[in-house]
């Protein structure tokens, strides 16, 4: 089992849908749950960032983190054709300037 | 605009050739990533350094692959002799101290071993 698991879809859904994006982890000692979004041929870039439980909210991004169940979510509301992109979640247990572990990412498709 | 510069952006080369792939990190910035993304495996950690010190490589094939970090503004990876199965898109990233996952990507070398 690796570390990090995540649906690697392709998600395809209208213009205006709500999307949901998921991962689960097996690691216990992970505190720090970022989403990194992917663009075709670019670098992944940082989109959201939550230490330990909870919630955040980012304009149309929600990120959520359930440590008890070891699995982070990442909410898209008024999903836009520009959010089409590769999203993969991201881990952490240590400090900073320490290694992430990624999911392999889910590849989301959002037609107008 | 601070970003991560690497070069060369696309490398086509021929199985047992020497592949040099550089990366400027963002000044200031005292951690350097290099990861390799591929469809099967995904974004793979292959080495980082902080304050240009090696941290970890435990994820590079050692006989082949060498990662350096000759100064501040300047991080290498090597490979030789390079075989079919290194063909993948390889990222550098840069990271401030303080931060922990905040890491900002280059673009990319994509690398074509034939």
């Amino acid at each position: 089992q690796k570390e990090v698991e995540q649906d690697p879809g392709p998600l395809s859904v209208p213009e205006g849908a709500i999307v949901s994006l998921n991962c689960t982890y097996s690691n216990s000692a992970f505190q720090y749950f970022m989403w990194y979004r992917q663009y075709s041929r670019k670098g992944p870039e940082l989109l959201m960032y939550t230490y330990s439980s909870g919630n955040k909210e980012d304009g149309r991004f929600t990120a959520q983190v359930d440590k008890s169940s070891k699995y982070i979510s990442l909410f898209i509301r008024d999903s836009q054709p520009s959010d089409s992109a590769t999203y993969l979640c991201a881990m952490s247990a240590g400090q900073a300037g320490t290694a992430l572990i990624f999911g392999k990412g889910t590849t989301l498709s959002v037609s107008s | 605009d601070a970003r991560v510069t690497q070069t060369p952006r696309d490398k086509v080369t021929e199985m047992g050739q020497e592949v040099t792939m550089r990366c400027q990190p963002i000044l200031g910035h005292n951690t350097v990533f290099w990861y390799r993304q591929t469809m099967m495996q995904g974004l793979e950690l292959l080495a980082y350094f902080r304050n240009r010190a090696p941290l970890d490589d435990s994820g590079m094939p050692k006989d082949r692959f060498s990662a350096e970090m000759p100064d501040a503004t300047l991080a290498t990876l090597k490979i030789q002799p390079s075989e079919p199965r290194d063909s993948a898109v390889y990222f550098c990233a840069s990271g401030p101290s303080g931060r922990v996952g905040e890491q900002f990507f280059g673009p990319g070398t994509r690398l074509t071993v034939l």
